[in-house]
C-alpha cells in the first residue's frame, strides 16, 4: 500500500531555515510527480510546489518562489522541500502528496507541522 | 483569498442532496478538464474524491459526482450520510504557472 511519511517540522524564527523530508513507500517513486500542500492552522488548502517524475520540471506558487526548493532523490525515494528565510505566514501543516496527474493528489501524508514564531 | 470561490458552508438532511460548487476562471477551471474535489475530516489529512472533473478513484461510493459547465465545477453528494459531514475542496490545474489552484473549502453539515 501507498505511504507517504513526513518529518522534518519543528519550531524556526522567522528569517530560519528548515528542509522537509517524505518518505515514499508502495509504489514506483520515479513514475509519478509529487507535491507539496500546506494547511494554515484553521484555514484552508494551499499548493505550494510540484516536482515533475524525473525532477527536471518544478513548480512554485508565488509565496514560497525563491524561498522554497523541491527536489527528489530516486535512489531513496524521497521528495524534500528545503525552506529559507520562512515567514511566519508560512506556519503550516505541510502534506506529501503523490500526483494521479496535472495536480490532482491520490495519496497524502499524514502532514509535518511548521511553526514559525520569534 | 483562494484562487477558486466555493461557498464557506452548505447543509443537508441525511438522505437528501447537496451540491457544492466551485468558480473559477478560464485559465483553470474554464481551460482544462481537470478539476478535483477533497473530502478532509478534522485532523485527517485530505482524501481525493473526483478527479478529471467527473471520475471516481476505487472505493469512492458512485453518491459522490462531479461535473463542469463554463468557469463552474460542482460536486453532488446524493443520498446524504451523517460520515459525510466533512470539510470539501475543489482544485484545478492552473498552467505552467499556477499548476495548482485550490477552493477555500466549503464546510457540510449533515442536520
Amino acid at each position: 500500500q501507498v505511504q507517504l511519511v513526513e518529518s522534518g517540522g519543528g519550531v524556526v524564527q522567522p528569517g530560519g531555515s528548515l528542509t522537509l523530508s517524505c518518505a515514499a513507500s508502495g509504489f514506483t517513486f520515479s513514475r509519478n510527480a509529487m507535491l507539496w500542500v500546506r494547511q494554515a492552522p484553521g484555514k484552508g488548502l494551499d499548493w505550494v510546489a510540484l516536482i515533475g517524475n524525473d525532477g527536471s520540471d518544478k513548480y512554485y506558487a508565488d509565496s514560497v518562489k525563491g524561498r522554497f526548493t523541491i527536489s527528489r532523490d530516486t535512489s531513496k525515494n524521497t521528495l524534500y522541500l528545503q525552506m529559507i528565510n520562512l515567514r511566519t505566514e508560512d506556519t503550516a501543516v505541510y502534506y506529501c502528496v503523490k500526483d494521479l496527474h496535472w495536480g490532482a493528489g491520490d495519496y497524502w501524508g499524514q502532514g509535518t507541522l511548521v511553526s514559525v514564531s520569534s | 483569498q483562494s484562487a477558486l470561490t466555493q461557498p464557506r458552508s452548505v447543509s443537508g438532511s441525511p438522505g437528501q442532496s447537496v451540491t457544492i460548487s466551485c468558480t473559477g476562471t478560464s485559465s483553470d477551471i474554464g481551460g482544462y478538464d481537470y478539476v478535483a474535489w477533497y473530502q478532509q475530516s478534522p485532523g485527517k489529512a485530505p482524501k481525493l474524491m473526483i478527479y478529471d472533473v467527473n471520475k471516481r478513484p476505487s472505493g469512492v461510493p458512485d453518491r459522490f459526482s462531479g461535473s463542469k459547465s463554463g468557469n463552474t465545477a460542482s460536486l453532488t453528494i446524493s443520498g446524504l450520510q451523517t460520515d459525510d459531514e466533512a470539510d470539501y475542496y475543489c482544485s484545478s490545474y492552473g498552467g505552467t504557472y499556477t499548476f495548482v489552484v485550490f477552493g477555500g473549502g466549503t464546510k457540510l453539515t449533515v442536520l
